[in-house]
């Protein structure tokens, strides 16, 4: 168990629908990632957080948007959702900074039907 | 650029060591070069990290080349368990420390 929570780990939804991941990091650390796994793109970055503020941004379309709350758990929502939007994500937290490592959650897959 | 290279794929027999290479040769000198690897349905998992020196912990070793062009990260011993996807990253300091997944090595571990 990494510490990491995310929720749901399932998720099955239509196209152009609307969808919310939440991600718990672990206790004390400030860092929020969030990734991006299909089979045909590997592990994709799509965007990281650090105490409520945005650090860092990958390959994350604009349907797509994360934020990260003062009690520093996640959400990354994702809009107008399409077929090719079905894939693992991943959120990972750590206490921020380098020389640091990640823990990763068990990811939510979502289907786009 | 935070790409490194590494093999598709790598076969070992259980029990004995496995050496899986990574070249990052456009490193820079505060980025530090970081292990993960994945198991099936899993998500990925912190194996080792190091900047300039060999890296020892309970689960492998990291060696890093003196010109930190490329490192090995080495499993003593190969356990079915080990069979996963080995990925090496060099962490991009200047975009917050994210760490940019490459392909990764997918080693088979035979019994």
């Amino acid at each position: 168990d990494s510490g990491v929570t995310q929720t749901p780990k399932h998720l099955i939804t239509a196209t152009g629908q609307r969808v919310t991941l939440r991600c718990s990091p672990r206790s004390g650390d400030l860092s929020v990632y969030w990734y991006q796994q299909s089979l045909d793109q590997g592990l994709q970055f799509l965007i990281q957080y650090y105490n409520g503020e945005e650090r860092a941004k990958g390959n994350i379309l604009e349907r797509f948007s994360a934020q990260q709350f003062p009690d520093l758990h996640s959400e990354l929502n994702l809009s107008s959702l399409e077929l090719g939007d079905s894939a693992l994500y991943f959120c990972a937290s750590s206490v921020g900074g380098s020389n640091t490592e990640a823990f990763f959650g068990q990811g939510t897959r979502l289907t786009v039907v | 650029d935070a790409k490194t290279t590494q093999p598709n794929s790598m076969e070992s027999n259980e029990e004995e060591p496995v050496h899986l290479p990574c070249n990052h040769s456009t490193i820079s000198g505060t980025d530090y070069i970081h292990w993960y690897r994945q198991l099936p349905s899993q998500g990925p998992e912190y194996v080792i990290h190091g900047l300039t020196s060999n890296v020892n912990n309970r689960m492998a070793s990291l060696a890093i080349a003196e010109d930190r062009k490329s490192s090995t990260l080495i499993l003593h011993r190969a356990t079915l368990r080990d069979a996963a996807v080995y990925y090496c990253i060099r962490e991009n300091n200047n975009a917050g420390n994210m760490l940019t997944f490459g392909g990764g090595t997918r080693l088979m571990v035979k019994p």
